[in-house]
């Protein structure tokens, strides 16, 4: 079955330092959706990317989807204590609605 | 708008005693997903309603859990008998479409022992 890899799992940075976060899938992908979890909390979404080589940017924080459409990444800028939490990548291989969700990065930012 | 609502929130059962969970998604979102996520881990997902008809329900221990959606509005997952490694958090998240962003619920933490 598809497989959604993410690394890493754990991320400690300074306040301030940037951070990235890897999605690696088995199987090419339909789209990819990227999601925060808060600790105690639930995945709320964040962003949805379609094309090929898409871009896409919400503030300090910037989505990429790969040109084979197989691997994603997050990037954030100057990192936040409120950007604590965990992020999850979910894909959809082409041709299904199945989503499987990566284990997850959880992001720890030390002030 | 209301969000996906969930309940209860926290459950405490023994082993092979059964629970159910109930979930009222978003007004108007037809499609509803069932995920468990164990500590660590994300969500894996459980089954995916369109309206009241299953899309797929592969990774469901269909042995011993159950889910309907009988009106396509809201749905109940129900285990019988709960096993141990059941102890996880179920969470119920809806969407307008089949691939559009999913809103999920707060989650019932079920803990067996």
């Amino acid at each position: 079955g598809q497989q959604v890899m993410q690394i890493p799992q754990y991320q400690h940075v300074q306040e301030g330092e940037d951070f990235t976060t890897y999605c690696n899938s088995s199987t090419t992908l339909s789209n990819i959706q990227w999601y925060k979890q808060r600790p105690g909390g639930h995945p709320v979404f964040l962003i949805q990317l379609v094309k090929s080589g898409e871009v896409k940017k919400q503030k300090r924080l910037t989505f990429q989807f790969g040109e084979a459409k197989k691997n994603s990444s997050l990037h954030i800028t100057a990192t936040q204590t409120t950007d604590v939490g965990t992020y999850f990548c979910a894909g959809r291989p082409g041709g299904s609605y199945i989503p499987t969700f990566g284990r997850g990065t959880s992001l720890i930012v030390h002030p | 708008e209301a969000g996906v609502a969930q309940s209860p929130r926290y459950k405490i059962i023994e082993k092979r005693q059964s629970v159910a969970f109930w979930c009222n998604p978003i007004s108007g979102h037809a499609t509803l997903y069932w995920y468990q996520q164990i500590l660590g881990q994300g969500p894996k997902l459980l089954i995916q309603f369109q309206n009241n008809g299953v899309v797929d329900d592969s990774q469901l221990p269909k042995d011993r859990f159950s889910a309907e959606r009988l009106k396509g509005v809201d749905s109940t997952l129900k285990i019988q008998p709960a096993k141990l490694e059941d102890s996880a958090v179920y969470l119920c998240a809806s969407s307008a479409g089949r691939v559009t962003e999913a809103f999920f619920g707060q989650g019932t933490r079920l803990t067996v022992v």
